[in-house]
């Protein structure tokens, strides 16, 4: 079992100010770094899939960037608005497939 | 595109009874699947590991007898919770990947879950 953690677990943010999170992973057999969003009572949804160290993707108002050296991510999201609020989940894939989740930041964006 | 389903969303049931939640990729075709469970304020776990066609591979830990999976077809797979106890009432979530050589091979797609109370 790898250990995946991510901070904040909750934060509430204005709407219209950025915010970031963080996601740290072990650095050793490190295959891919996913993030997702998920809200309430709906799937997963996949944000970006992260590979080599340095990469910095892009979405929207979202980007995350990565670091396999050291072992983290960090998520931004520029301008936040209430329609972001949801869980933001980082997983580690290993060279076995295997996906290990951390368990999440909530976020609340207040109008 | 690359939507799943899973179905109940849902479910309460007696101790002792049996429960199938089924995980349909809905307009993909998908060899893996996975299966999850989450523990209130924990990560998502994997559970099993489902192919199309043969035996799941069940993580440490986890009851093959009491977690039947089964991989039936490209777009479907089953988790059977078998004589459920109360400590089986958790949150279950199914993921499907797609065929290799597919651009998106690496991601999985997940379900939206399926709340499971046993009483």
């Amino acid at each position: 079992i790898l250990n995946v953690e991510q901070s904040p677990q909750s934060l509430h943010v204005q709407e219209g100010d950025s915010t970031n999170f963080t996601c740290s992973f072990p650095s050793s057999n490190f295959y891919a770094l996913h993030w997702y969003r998920w809200e309430t009572a709906k799937s997963p949804e996949a944000l970006f899939v992260m590979t080599l160290n340095g990469d910095e993707k892009k979405k929207g108002r979202i980007s995350a960037t990565l670091n396999t050296k050291e072992g983290y991510s960090y998520l931004y999201i520029k301008g936040s608005q209430p329609e972001d609020s949801a869980t933001y989940l980082c997983a580690s894939l290993t060279g076995a497939n295997n996906l290990f989740f951390g368990t999440g930041t909530r976020l609340t964006v207040i109008p | 595109g690359a939507v799943v389903s899973q179905h109940p969303s849902r479910v309460i049931c007696k101790s002792g009874t049996s429960v199938k939640i089924e995980c349909r990729s809905l307009d993909f075709q998908a060899t893996t699947m996975f299966w999850y469970r989450q523990f209130p304020k924990k990560s998502l776990m994997l559970m099993a590991t489902s192919n199309e066609g043969s035996k799941a591979t069940y993580e440490q830990g986890v009851e093959k007898d009491k977690f039947l999976i089964n991989h039936a077809s490209l777009t479907l797979s089953t988790l059977t919770v078998t004589s459920a106890h109360p400590e089986d009432s958790s949150f279950y979530i199914c993921s499907a990947r797609v065929l290799p050589g597919h651009s998106s091979y690496n991601e999985q797609f997940f379900g939206p879950g399926t709340r499971l109370t046993v009483l």
